[in-house]
């Protein structure tokens, strides 16, 4: 079975600055997708960013970017110039790709504040 | 944003009482999915369909059924409901091997469900 792993309940950043959301994951899997969702206090859960297990390129989408590392099965989300808006909890998670349509595997998610 | 709606957005309803949410979609999309979502425990998936009166169990499946008669409505009943059924709840939908390779799920706004 997938697990994905949060290990940062909360955190907190200054508008502007930088920071880094941490997801690990355990599975057997070669082939597979990660994602992180943002859901902000109107409870809409967002698609922030995709990656596939078989490109070895980070993803990146504006403000937003991965470090994929797949040996350490590690999956960490960079904010960056980070914004009032992104005031949110984010939300990795994880679909097998033999298993596509199936499920979702989501961690516990990241509380992110921001503050100004 | 993909259209997906669910209703109602709140409900609340005492214990042993029949509940049914719909989720609506106007994509066209095979696969929609019933996800909860509680403190501490991210999303989890409930129950999921990949075409019309095709469904399947998810994670935490236990005093909830599906139907699924058309493409666009999924429907998700607590036949009695009881006050560890107080939750959100989430409906997505996707459409695996889109061009490009993608399998994102998209969700609806969420319906808060309160079980006295």
């Amino acid at each position: 079975a997938q697990t994905v792993t949060q290990s940062q309940p909360e955190m907190s950043v200054q508008e502007a600055e930088t920071v880094t959301l941490s997801c690990t994951y355990d599975t057997s899997e070669n082939n597979y997708y990660l994602f992180w969702y943002k859901q902000p206090p109107s409870r809409q859960m967002i698609l922030v960013i995709r990656q596939e297990a078989y490109k070895q390129q980070n993803a990146t989408e504006n403000r937003f970017s991965v470090n994929f590392q797949k040996a350490a099965k590690s999956f960490s989300l960079k904010i960056s110039d980070s914004q009032l808006g992104d005031t949110a909890m984010y939300f990795c998670a994880f679909m097998a790709r033999h298993q596509a349509g199936t499920a979702l595997i989501f961690g516990k998610g990241t509380t992110l504040s921001v503050s100004s | 944003d993909a259209g997906i709606t669910q209703s109602p957005r709140h409900k609340v309803t005492e214990t042993g009482t029949p509940v049914t949410l719909r989720c609506h979609q106007t994509e066209n999309h095979r696969y929609m999915y019933w996800y909860r979502q509680d403190p501490g425990h991210g999303l989890r998936l409930i129950h999921y369909s990949y075409g019309v009166k095709d469904t399947d169990k998810g994670e935490v499946s236990d005093g909830y059924s599906v139907s699924r008669s058309k493409t666009e409505d999924f429907l998700l009943t607590l036949e009695s409901a009881t006050s560890s059924q107080t939750s959100v709840y989430f409906c997505a939908i996707s459409e695996p091997g889109l061009a490009g390779d993608k399998y994102e799920q998209y969700f609806g706004p969420g319906t808060r469900l309160t079980v006295t």
